[in-house]
């Protein structure tokens, strides 16, 4: 069964600081990967996707993820910290075979201290 | 803003109720979803749409009852809820309903069943 997973509920990181938030996933087969972003009160905003060709993405507000096959993993990154950063991070798999559903992680709570 | 509105934002209703979410897309996307977002649950894919068709009904309750009457609107159609009912109800767009294509969010109606 295909399944995503995101370890950590929350993540601190001070201001200016390097971020990573982890996902892991398992499907089988080619899997696309998606990062979305929840701000209070809002729906979902895309930020980034890994369809094929370079590992490492890049994506809205100076976020990119890198895709590491081996590890079945695909990471959210950001070399600079921004308080405005602090929200509500999903990842998300959909497999190649059309059969199968889109599956978002349970999400994690990135603060971003000043 | 994403180009995706849902009315209301808020919505409280009793057990015996029936009452109408609305989703419009502003896009020109050919799908639709309707997600529901539960506190310390992952989201749940509910339903999605291509080009008007119910593609995917995934195992929903049949007091939700969607419906599509064209590729820029949703609907949610509800009746008899019971409490753990409560949640976000988010829609969703897509160019098409491929794994490979993004998806942007509405703001949600927070639905409480008292």
């Amino acid at each position: 069964a295909q399944s995503v997973a995101q370890p950590e509920d929350q993540v601190n990181v001070a201001e200016g600081n390097p971020l990573t938030v982890k996902c892991t996933y398992s499907v089988s087969g080619n899997p696309y990967l998606f990062w979305y972003v929840q701000y209070p009160n809002r729906g979902l905003q895309f930020l980034l996707k890994y369809i094929t060709g370079d590992n490492l993405v890049k994506g809205s507000y100076g976020f990119e993820a890198e895709f590491n096959k081996s590890q079945t993993s695909f990471h959210l990154k950001k070399p600079s910290a921004l308080v405005s950063d602090s929200a509500l991070y999903f990842c998300a798999v959909s497999p190649f075979n059309r059969d199968d559903k889109i599956i978002f992680g349970k999400g994690t709570r990135l603060h971003i201290l000043p | 803003e994403t180009g995706v509105t849902q009315t209301p934002r808020h919505l409280v209703m009793g057990m015996t109720n029936k009452k109408s979410l609305k989703c419009e897309q502003h896009l020109g996307h050919n799908a639709m979803y309707w997600y529901k977002q539960s506190a310390k649950k992952p989201l749940e894919l509910m339903f999605v749409y291509s080009l008007e068709e119910r593609v995917e009904n995934n195992s929903v309750p049949s007091r939700f009852s969607p419906e599509c009457p064209n590729s820029s609107h949703l609907f949610l159609h509800l009746h008899t809820l019971q409490p753990e009912d409560s949640a976000l109800y988010l829609c969703a767009s897509s160019q098409d309903p491929g794994a490979v294509y993004e998806q942007y969010f509405g703001p949600g109606t927070r639905l409480t069943v008292t």
